[in-house]
């Protein structure tokens, strides 16, 4: 079974700083994805991103950069510039590449961007 | 609004009360999940339409709870006799296409369900 660990519970920054937002993946899969979602107070989840197994490049997209290094199982994401807009709950996961692709998610790291 | 809607957005019942929700998916999208999610956790699997067809049920989901897929196209999820411990926000997704192959889940805002 795949397992998904965000040790961070809770993070405040102040406006403007950087974060990073860790995340942990288990798995015995050799193919398997993992995703990042945004959970604000509407409920909504938003996605973020999804990467492959076979895919170890970092991705920036905009303020959002992610870093995926399979050597340590970890699937970081990072917000440059942290906004108050920014705050919310957050979220990564996993899938795997049989079954019925269910996630596995985390149980979240929530983010407050103070002004 | 195209995303998934589900419906109602909150609902409160007394306990041992039947409950009902539904998931209207993106049009066109074969594949629907409904999670559950509890104060403070990551949302958890409880079962998955690929068209009409209910492929799998998470052991979260005991003989209480039932949902369906009729036409392949809205959902419901049905909770009878509710307990306490039933509180959580049910969310539901739909793709079309597999999920992390090529192309991601996409959510509704969630039915909060409070059991007093």
């Amino acid at each position: 079974a795949q397992k998904v660990t965000q040790a961070q519970t809770e993070i405040s920054v102040v406006e403007k700083e950087d974060v990073t937002l860790d995340c942990v993946y288990e798995t015995r899969d050799t193919t398997y994805y993992l995703f990042w979602y945004k959970q604000p107070p509407s409920g909504e989840l938003v996605f973020l991103i999804r990467r492959n197994s076979f895919d170890e490049q970092n991705e920036i997209s905009g303020r959002y950069s992610w870093n995926f290094q399979k050597s340590t199982s970890s699937f970081n994401f990072t917000i440059t510039a942290s906004q108050v807009v920014d705050s919310a709950v957050y979220f990564c996961a996993s899938s795997k590449d049989t079954g019925r692709r269910a996630l596995t998610f985390g149980s979240g790291t929530r983010l407050q961007v103070q002004p | 609004d195209t995303g998934v809607s589900q419906n109602p957005r909150h609902k409160i019942t007394k306990r041992g009360q039947n409950v009902t929700f539904r998931c209207d998916p993106i049009s066109e999208h074969n594949r629907l999940y409904w999670y559950r999610q509890t104060l403070g956790q990551g949302p958890e699997f409880l079962t998955y339409f690929q068209n009409e067809a209910q492929l799998e049920k998470s052991r979260l989901l005991s003989d209480r709870f039932s949902a369906e897929r009729p036409k392949g196209s809205f959902s419901t999820l049905e909770i009878q006799r509710t307990e306490q411990g039933d509180s959580a926000m049910y969310l539901c997704a739909s793709s079309l296409g597999i999920v992390g192959v090529n192309t991601e889940a996409f959510f509704g805002q969630g039915t909060r369900l409070t059991v007093v």
